[in-house]
Formats: structure tokens, sequence, C-alpha cells
């Protein structure tokens, strides 16, 4: 069975500053793939980043990034240049349905709080 | 292009009730997906949708639980009887192919007293 892991529940950083959120995770598969999910105070989830567990190269989406260590099993999430609007939960999750990102798993999630 | 949307956003119920969730996919997805996040605890995968046929219901939690999709369109998902420990936020999801990105609604938060 998979298992997510999201080591710290609550998070805060100041506008403009960088915070790394951690991630790891367990799969016995060789292909799938790593999400981050951010859902707002409104509640709605978002998709912020995704990356394919064959490609080395760390996915990057604007101000947020990852850290992709396949062999430690580990899928950090950097956000730069925080802003106000960051403020949410963060939800990693992995799948391994062959692409297919139905059945995701997810970690219990890191609330994340921008300060001014 | 309208999102996922969901009803009701919260919902208080007595335990031994009966409540019925509706999920309404963004238009033209295929695959419709019910997620549950109990406090404390992680979004658990409930079943997913495609089209009017349940593709995978592996993760519905008993038989006091009914998904539906009539005609590949919206959704409903009934508890019946509503138990302490169903108390949670249920997420649908919605994706056109299952390859591709699914969009979430803002959940229904249930609350069973």
């Amino acid at each position: 069975a998979q298992t997510v892991t999201q080591s710290q529940p609550e998070m805060s950083v100041q506008e403009a500053e960088t915070v790394t959120l951690s991630c790891t995770y367990d799969t016995s598969e060789n292909n799938y793939y790593l999400f981050w999910y951010k859902q707002p105070p409104s509640r709605q989830m978002i998709l912020v980043i995704r990356q394919e567990a064959y490609k080395q190269q760390n996915a990057t989406e604007n101000r947020f990034s990852v850290n992709f260590q396949k062999a430690a099993k580990s899928f950090s999430l950097k956000i730069s240049d925080s802003q106000l609007g960051d403020t949410a939960m963060y939800f990693c999750a992995t799948e391994n349905s062959g692409g297919s990102n139905y059945k995701l798993t997810f970690g219990k999630g890191t609330l994340l709080t921008v300060n001014p | 292009e309208a999102g996922v949307t969901q009803f009701p956003s919260h919902s208080v119920i007595e335990k031994g009730q009966t409540v019925t969730l509706r999920c309404d996919p963004i238009s033209g997805h295929d695959n419709l997906y019910w997620y549950r996040r109990v406090m404390g605890k992680e979004i658990k995968f409930l079943l997913h949708f495609v089209k009017e046929s349940k593709q995978d219901e592996s993760g519905m939690p008993n038989n006091r639980f009914l998904a539906e999709r009539t005609g590949g369109t919206y959704s409903t998902l009934k508890v019946q009887p509503a138990e302490l420990e169903d108390s949670g936020v249920y997420f649908c999801a919605s994706s056109r192919q299952d390859n591709e990105k699914l969009f979430f609604g803002s959940g229904t938060q249930l609350s069973v007293l």
C-alpha cells in the first residue's frame, strides 16, 4: 500500500520569503506521479504542481518548484517570494495507476500561513 | 467555464438520519471521483465513475454509502443511516480523461451529531 507522510502539520513564513514543505512517500511501483495540491480557505483544492517519477528534472511552476529525490522517496515543495494568497492547506499526493490520476493517496496536509 | 459544484456546502444532521450530497462535474468530464477527509486524517479515495458506470468503488466504507450518477451527469452520494464517524469533508472531482488534470469542488462539510 502507498503512504504519504507530511511531517509538518503547520508552518508560517513572512511575505516575500521562501519556504519549503516536506513530503515523503512509500511505493513499490516504478512508474508513478506525485502532486502538490493547495486548498485555500475557500476550500476548493487546486493542483499546484505535478511530477512524473521517470523524469529526473524537477518540475517548476512559476514561484513553485519541487525537489524530487527518487531514491530517498522525497518530494518537497519550495515556494519562493511567498505571497499572502499562498496561505492555504497544502497536500502532497501520489498515484501509481500508470498515469491515471484518479486514485490519489494523500498526506495529512501542511497548513501554511504567510504573514505580512 | 463553471467549475465542479457541490451541494450543500455544509450539512448538520443527527445520527441515524439520511443525507444526500450532490456533485455537478464540469460539463464534458466523463470521470467523476468522490474523496473524503475525516478530521485529522488523510483525504481518502471513495469511488470513481466513468460516465454512469462505477469504475472503482473500493474506497467506499460500508453499505451505508450509496453513490449514483444518473445519465452520466451529476452524482449523488447518500449516507443512510448516518453515523458519528461519517463526519468529515466530502470532495468531488472530475476530469475529461483519466490522465488529465483533476478539478476539485469546494467540498461538503458533513457533521453528524
